[in-house]
């Protein structure tokens, strides 16, 4: 296991709701990027944070935000929750370093079902 | 044109077969590149990091040629539990930060 754990496991939600998944990075990593994997298809990189700071962006709209934390953990908050919004959302920590990249660490990830 | 581009597959071998799977990027600036193995409903786990002079890891060999923009994975002596999807990925985000971008996947099947 890598230990980097997501809440919750599953979730329904309705059109326009709002929904806040999270987080928690391996012990001693201060990287956390967030993906989406909608069904049949490669995840795609939603943003970053570095030591609390977004630190890159994908191609999501601005009802996509996040939040990190002092101790690393991570948010992933949706606005006006939209049927295509439904996937498996990804959370992944890197080890220590500006931008490092290399050998990022999946959590088992959230699957969000909107209705 | 899509960043990272795989082979659409799906794959379907007998056991001990060899496999192999071909990628290409359209970055040319990209910096690091990996193969991940995702089991169904499951999270893509790190099989192995390419390198441009290639590497190998038991059964599974990477290569990478940048001129190309070209990466590659082999699988010899298939197993049963090779059954996976495999992501080709690429870091895009230069040495700025880590935006890996991903293949859309090869389902790989491996039967007795």
């Amino acid at each position: 296991e890598t230990g980097v754990t997501q809440s919750p496991t599953h979730l329904i939600k309705t059109r326009g709701q709002q929904v806040t998944l999270r987080c928690s990075s391996q012990s001693g990593h201060n990287t956390v990027s967030w993906y989406q994997q909608a069904l049949g298809q490669g995840p795609q990189f939603i943003f970053q944070y570095y030591r609390e700071e977004e630190n890159g962006r994908g191609n999501f709209p601005p009802r996509f935000s996040g939040l990190q934390f002092p101790n690393y953990s991570s948010e992933l908050n949706v606005n006006a929750l939209e049927l295509d919004d439904s996937a498996l959302y990804l959370c992944a920590s890197s080890e220590p370093g500006l931008g490092s990249a290399d050998t990022q660490y999946f959590g088992p990830g959230t699957r969000l079902t909107v209705l | 044109r899509k960043e990272v581009e795989q082979d659409p597959g799906p794959f379907n071998v007998p056991e001990g077969a060899t496999v192999a799977f071909n990628c290409t990027y359209s970055n040319s600036a990209s910096q690091s590149f990996f193969w991940y193995r995702q089991d169904c409903r499951k999270e893509p786990k790190l099989l192995m990091s390419v390198y441009s002079s290639g590497n190998e890891d038991g059964r599974f060999t990477a290569q990478l040629n940048r001129a190309s923009q070209y990466i590659s994975l082999l699988i010899r002596d298939s197993k049963l539990s090779d059954s996976a999807t495999y992501l080709c990925v690429v870091n895009a985000g230069g040495t700025s930060y880590g935006k890996l971008t991903f293949g859309q996947g090869t389902i790989l099947t491996v039967h007795p």
